[in-house]
């Protein structure tokens, strides 16, 4: 049974540090990992995906990487600012399909002006 | 046995058109959610209802209309077709909602609409 896990649940941390969130998950057969933010009583918003092939991918100031072997993907953001505050979940999909997606409990983050 | 599906599977229609796409979950979920997938494989929430209540609707056309006649299904039907409509729309369900974070999304194979 695939389990996804983040660590820390909540970080806080002052504008414009670079910070690290972590995922990590228990079955690395998976087909790709996607990271997405997540607005207070919003719908999920997806930023970067990574095919199980690939070992990373950036857009703008996020870059996520994977490593199967370990069960683990990194979502890094540079130069953090108030607006990048939100909740950050990482997910993978079940074997065959995308028709499951399993969630990490989420990182809450906050970024303090 | 599936338990969040959508029909059609494909859709390819002319510009200017109004159609509809179909979404059942057999799950007995509570909340029920309507994403587009970009052509980079981004997933962007549309709508979200619970219960039949609309609970979130992001920045959409009025050209999209959700319908939930029951909190089994949740259709969307689209008018006045565009060439930026094009993309996979899918379908998913949650036992509780956007609010539970935690909650797993169980989504549905999509339908791929192409507007020409």
């Amino acid at each position: 049974k695939q389990e996804v896990t983040q660590i820390p649940a909540a970080l806080s941390v002052p504008e414009g540090e670079n910070l690290v969130l972590n995922c990590s998950f228990t079955d690395s057969a998976i087909y790709n990992l996607q990271w997405f933010r997540q607005d207070p009583g919003k719908g999920l918003t997806s930023l970067l995906l990574i095919q199980s092939s690939q070992r990373e991918q950036t857009s703008g100031r996020l870059n996520a990487s994977l490593d199967k072997s370990s069960g683990r993907s990194t979502l890094y953001i540079a130069a953090s600012q108030p607006g990048d505050s939100a909740t950050y979940l990482c997910a993978v999909p079940g074997y065959s399909s995308a028709s499951k997606i399993i969630f990490g409990s989420g990182t809450r983050l906050s970024i303090r002006p | 046995d599936t338990a969040v599906s959508q029909t059609p599977k494909y859709l390819v229609t002319q510009m200017g058109n109004d159609k509809s796409i179909k979404c059942e979950q057999n799950l007995g979920h509570d909340t029920m959610y309507w994403y587009k997938q970009d052509s980079k494989k981004f997933l962007k929430i549309m709508f979200s209802y619970n219960n039949k209540e609309l609970i979130i609707n992001e920045t959409v056309p009025n050209r999209f209309s959700p319908k939930s006649p029951d909190k089994a299904h949740l259709n969307l039907h689209i008018n006045s077709l565009e060439l930026g409509d094009s993309a996979v729309y899918f379908c998913a369900s949650s036992h509780q909602g956007v609010l539970a974070v935690t909650d797993t999304q169980y989504f549905g194979p999509g339908t791929r609409l192409t507007v020409l």
